[in-house]
């Protein structure tokens, strides 16, 4: 069983194209997170939902719009898609606990191809 | 803001070495700092150093923090070439929301 599954695995397309990517998880988890990995490798957070209240919210562009419709599923659409989008979107969770912390848990990624 | 440094950025080693891969870090209000291991996809979770818990040790892996010098090593005894991955370390604070800050990685690869 997947525990955080990402769909799709690739996705290549033109500037300028909307696109979405989705992730579920089936851990139980009420916190849900996305990452970004760019050609260096440097994974940074973009979005964070607890308990589908959106608690984490970086510098990233307005076209990156997050949305969670229940606690298990964490969904990220990206309008007006750029070159510099290009990178493996990494979709996470864990269980929020004051003490002790919980590690979060990541899905396979979704490789996006900005052609 | 949050930083993670590691080293080396790549290390080449025959199977049977043993590694030790260095992580330093600057966080406001240290909550916990973690270990992953990424092959071609996921980080899989190796370790969480806390501070109530400074020293993890699976198998052939181990980890340790030490909080004073702002530090963490994971240690990897008779490597396989399994082992051959990058290997992310990241810290939380507590002010943070639990995001977590990544360093580079390091870049092991294990030579038969």
């Amino acid at each position: 069983d997947t525990a955080v599954s990402q769909t799709p695995k690739y996705l290549v397309t033109q500037m300028g194209n909307d696109k979405s990517i989705k992730c579920e998880q089936n851990l139980g988890h009420d916190t849900m997170y996305w990452y970004k990995q760019d050609s260096k490798k440097f994974l940074k957070i973009m979005f964070s939902y607890n308990n589908k209240e959106l608690i984490i919210n970086e510098t990233v562009p307005n076209r990156f719009s997050p949305k969670s419709p229940d606690k298990a599923h964490l969904n990220l659409h990206i309008n007006s898609l750029e070159l510099g989008d290009s990178a493996v979107y990494f979709c996470a969770s864990s269980q929020y606990s004051r003490d002790p912390p919980q590690p979060q848990h990541f899905g396979d990624g979704t490789r996006l191809s900005i052609l | 803001e949050d930083k993670v440094v590691q080293s080396p950025l790549s290390l080449v080693v025959h199977e049977g070495d043993t590694v030790t891969l260095n992580c330093s870090y600057e966080v406001t209000n240290f909550r916990s700092l973690l270990w992953y291991k990424q092959e071609k996809k996921a980080p899989t979770f190796l370790f969480m150093l806390t501070s109530s818990g400074i020293e993890k040790k699976s198998g052939r892996l181990s980890s340790i923090l030490d909080k004073k010098e702002l530090f963490s090593i994971l240690n990897i005894t008779a490597t396989q070439t399994g082992d051959s991955a990058v290997y992310l370390c990241a810290v939380e604070g507590e002010t943070s929301g639990s995001r977590l800050t990544f360093g580079e990685g390091t870049q092991l690869t294990v030579n038969p």
